[in-house]
């Protein structure tokens, strides 16, 4: 099984500021073969269900604003919010579907 | 956009049994591979099951023998049958709809319905 990892476990940003959120994967899930790396991004605030950001590492969900962006190959990715809004306070989780899908712990993002 | 609705949670024994439940609306339900993932309190997220649209299915480690996944296509509906339940089956339980093929991210997401496992 691909076990994966995220630091930092939490984090907090100034308004504006950059937040980076790093993710591991504990094998490569880059398929050579349509040269695509299998991971994920979500968001999830509190008391809802988590929402997909980004998918095939750095392919962004219609409608999700482009200050998220998704970079990094083989077993190591980040997820950027360029300028952190109030309304990014959340819990950003990373997931693998190389194999059996797998998820990383989750990083807390909070306005310092 | 789809649309899922879980039903079917509650408090339940150890060694008790549940089955959960998942209307789907807003998308072709039979061409979709749809999943479960679950979430202890306080907890991170774990898939749990996927089941293909040729009624294929795939579970985590821990619950295989015990939950069994199962699609009616002329619903629209979704289930999860859980049996010899123990504690750390406590968790939300999402349904979701898996973007593609299986193994894959997940577009949509219910809202989850709660399963605790307790005496």
């Amino acid at each position: 099984d691909i076990v994966m990892t995220q630091s930092p476990d939490s984090l907090a940003v100034s308004l504006g500021e950059r937040a980076t959120i790093n993710c591991k994967s504990s094998q490569s899930i880059f398929y050579s073969s349509n040269n695509m790396n299998y991971l994920a991004w979500y968001q999830q605030k509190a008391g809802q269900p988590p929402k997909l950001l980004i998918q095939w590492a750095s392919v962004r969900e219609s409608g999700v604003p482009d200050r998220f962006s998704g970079s990094g190959s083989g077993t190591d990715f980040t997820l950027t919010i360029s300028s952190l809004q109030a309304e990014d306070v959340a819990l950003y989780y990373c997931q693998q579907y190389y194999s059996s899908p797998s998820f990383g712990p989750g990083t807390q993002v909070d306005i310092e | 956009e789809a649309h899922l609705v879980e039903s079917g949670g509650g408090l339940v024994q150890p060694g008790g049994s549940l089955r959960l439940s998942c209307g789907a609306s807003g998308f072709t339900f039979s061409n979709s591979v749809v999943s479960w993932v679950r979430q202890a309190p306080g907890k991170g997220l774990e898939w749990v099951s996927s089941i293909t649209t040729s009624s294929y299915t795939y579970y985590t480690e821990s619950v295989q023998g015990r939950f069994t996944m199962s699609r009616d296509n002329s619903k629209s509906t979704l289930y999860l049958q859980m049996n010899s339940l123990r504690a750390d089956d406590t968790a939300v339980y999402f349904c979701v709809k898996n973007v593609g093929d299986y193994p894959n991210c997940f577009d949509s997401w219910g809202q989850g319905t709660l399963v605790t496992v307790s005496s």
